[in-house]
């Protein structure tokens, strides 16, 4: 079975603190994507990358940084955790050039603190 | 903005088919109609996609009119477990631009005993 799996199911972070959330993909796809999800507000893009070492600016990019230095890995860094990134983190995976869907992870919660 | 409009809220008796409406009066011509759902405190889950066609897997079938202005996502024997938020979204699909999946708030289904 097909999986995007993200290293932590929980987080608990204290302000200023530098944060990696890690997003791994077994299926070989090309793109793979950030979001995060608030209540009220839904699903909203933060970063995405098409290749390695390819990245795109979402709707919210502020306060975030990625990194994809191979295929299978797509990284979301909190350069300095702010208790207003406390959200659900929700990592997405999927082919180009023709119309498949997104396979999303379970979700990262964290909390800072 | 969300391109599409859909009931905050719907129950479904178990057992029965599930009609899920989506209004997208604004589609353009190369732009899909994609549904998803989201379980409580898990990732979005592709259901089914389509462009001008029906089309139907073995989750759901999708419905489009013929002007493309709305779609119905037909859950054929909805059991508890269908019990989830549904998401109709509309999006190009061309090359690297597939961040762009704009999650609305979607339609609460619940499913009933």
């Amino acid at each position: 079975d097909v999986k995007v799996t993200q290293s932590s199911r929980y987080l608990v972070k204290r302000t200023g603190e530098k944060v990696f959330l890690e997003c791994v993909q077994d299926m070989d796809h090309e793109n793979m994507f950030w979001y995060r999800q608030d209540p009220g507000l839904g699903l909203r893009l933060i970063y995405f990358s098409y290749d390695v070492k390819m990245k795109e600016k979402g709707d919210i990019p502020e306060g975030y940084s990625v990194s994809r230095e191979k295929k299978e890995r797509f990284s979301l860094i909190l350069e300095s955790a702010s208790t207003n990134q406390t959200s659900m983190y929700l990592c997405a995976s999927s082919l180009t050039g023709f119309s498949y869907g997104y396979t999303f992870g379970s979700g990262t919660r964290l909390t800072v603190v | 903005d969300a391109k599409t409009t859909q009931p905050t809220s719907m129950d479904c008796a178990e057992g029965r088919a599930a009609n899920l409406p989506c209004n997208h009066s604004t589609i353009s011509g190369n732009e899909y109609v994609y549904w998803y759902r989201q379980i409580h405190s898990q990732g979005p889950q592709y259901i089914i996609h389509g462009l001008k066609n029906n089309e139907t897997n073995e989750m759901a079938s999708l419905i489009i009119t013929e002007d493309r202005k709305s779609s119905t996502l037909i859950l054929p024997h909805a059991t508890l477990r269908d019990t989830a938020v549904y998401y109709c979204i509309v999006s190009p699909n061309y090359g690297g631009s597939q961040g762009n999946l704009i999650f609305g708030k979607g339609t609460k289904l619940s499913v009933k005993p």
